[in-house]
């Protein structure tokens, strides 16, 4: 089975200094990796994707992350945060390849950017 | 904007009463997710649908809820008896396959259906 640890459960950072929301996964076999973002009273977005090929992943709003196969990890980036990026963070997996259904979340990243 | 619609957005109820809710998916979706999410925590997957099929059921699913996609087109989650520890968030979710597995197709996610029971 597939499990997702999001290390931090809240996450305070200045405006425009970085960021790191640090996640890591178990599984067996092989999976795609996500993280979703989750503004105040909204649903769920997808910020970006991992399926294949190069480990560092370029997402939306300028955020990128790097996967890591030997350390089991997928950690979010972003150089300079902004007031609007405070939301929940969820990093994700699901089954690779044509078994690709379910997706497994982690219990989510708190991001709260003080001006 | 055709995306994922779920109704009601909120729902009051006492503890013994049965609800239900609906969810759209976008129009040519053929699979469509339930996922539950209390607070703080992440979602948590309950089933899906592959057109009517219901193809998976999570251990959370008790035999109080139950699912339905019965044209392969909207789905109803149905929990009879209500307790308090459903409370939640109940999110639906839909995605397309394309049958062959070489690309992966994004799950959407609706809004959700906030339940309250008191």
């Amino acid at each position: 089975a597939q499990s997702v640890t999001q290390l931090d459960s809240q996450v305070p950072v200045f405006e425009e200094a970085p960021v790191e929301l640090r996640c890591n996964y178990s599984s067996s076999v092989s999976v795609y990796l996500f993280w979703y973002v989750q503004y105040p009273n909204q649903g769920l977005q997808l910020l970006l994707k991992y399926l294949s090929g190069s480990t560092l992943v370029k997402g939306i709003n300028g955020f990128e992350a790097e996967f890591n196969k030997s350390q089991t990890s997928f950690h979010l980036r972003k150089p300079s945060v902004h007031i609007s990026d405070t939301a929940e963070y969820f990093c994700a997996v699901t089954l690779g390849g044509s078994s690709a259904s379910k997706i497994i979340f982690g219990s989510g990243t708190r991001l709260s950017i003080r001006p | 904007d055709t995306g994922v619609s779920q109704n009601p957005r909120h729902k009051i109820t006492k503890r013994g009463q049965n609800v239900t809710f609906r969810c759209d998916p976008i129009s040519e979706h053929n699979r469509l997710y339930w996922y539950r999410q209390t607070l703080g925590q992440g979602p948590e997957f309950l089933t899906y649908f592959q057109n009517e099929a219901q193809l998976e059921k999570s251990r959370l699913l008790s035999d109080r809820f139950s699912a339905e996609r019965p044209k392969g087109s909207f789905s109803t989650l149905e929990i009879q008896r209500t307790e308090q520890g459903d409370s939640a968030m109940y999110l639906c979710a839909s995605s397309r396959t394309n049958g062959t597995g070489q690309t992966y197709n994004e799950q959407f996610f609706g809004p959700g259906t906030r339940l309250t029971v008191l």
